[in-house]
């Protein structure tokens, strides 16, 4: 069926550096993509989101790429933080469907 | 603003018995889904509603069910608890359908 999927499960990082998560997806009708972040315990916070006609947005040290071409989503963090240590889950939704998420791609960020 | 809020927390239940989980949106929300996760299976839509009436459903069987109220709060039953349920189970609401989903913080539910 449908799915939504990541590259990498795991990644780690220096303080500093910059992180980008990839996500692949694979239903040319979503046009609403999500990211997530997830810290233990806790509910999925919103980080940013990017619609189809749209290729790139910018929020506050964040960015989404989003290329339709070859149905592939990122998002890069820039100067990577301890705090940004999480589970990052990306999700795509067709216009009417529901949301579907992907595994999910753990940060960690050394100091 | 107040975020999603669910209650109850955390809860232990007995194979068999049956459960609900309650779900207040952002003011002003009128969409309300509800997904269950887990370690093996991950973040699994379960149902979504708008306007007190069930716009999509997933691939969960009839022991999953939800409502939703004319204040769009919204719960969902599951009933005949089997030790797979445990799960985390989490809420999420938006403005409208189709607009950015924010979640609670979930209802841990552990069958014993």
């Amino acid at each position: 069926g449908e799915s939504v999927g990541l590259h990498l499960p795991t990644l780690s990082v220096q303080e500093g550096d910059n992180s980008i998560i990839n996500c692949a997806y694979s239903n040319s009708a979503s046009d609403y993509f999500i990211w997530y972040k997830q810290e233990s315990g806790k509910g999925p916070q919103f980080i940013i989101d990017i619609r189809s006609n749209m290729d790139k947005r910018q929020g506050q040290r964040v960015t989404v790429l989003l290329n339709k071409t070859v149905k592939h989503l990122s998002l890069q963090i820039a100067a990577t933080q301890p705090g940004d240590s999480a589970v990052y889950f990306c999700a795509e939704k067709p216009e009417g469907g529901k949301l579907i998420f992907g595994q999910g791609t753990e940060l960690s960020v050394k100091p | 603003k107040a975020g999603v809020t669910q209650t109850p927390r955390y809860l232990i239940k007995t194979r068999g018995q049956q459960v609900t989980l309650s779900c207040s949106p952002i003011s002003g929300h009128r969409s309300v889904s509800w997904y269950q996760q887990t370690p093996g299976q991950g973040l699994q839509f379960l149902f979504e509603y708008f306007s007190e009436t069930q716009r999509n459903k997933g691939n969960f069987p009839g022991r999953f069910s939800g409502r939703q109220f004319s204040n769009s709060r919204s719960e969902m039953n599951v009933s005949t608890l089997e030790l797979g349920d445990s799960a985390l189970y989490l809420c999420a609401s938006s403005l409208v359908l189709g607009n950015t989903i924010y979640f609670g913080e979930g209802s841990w539910l552990t069958v014993v």
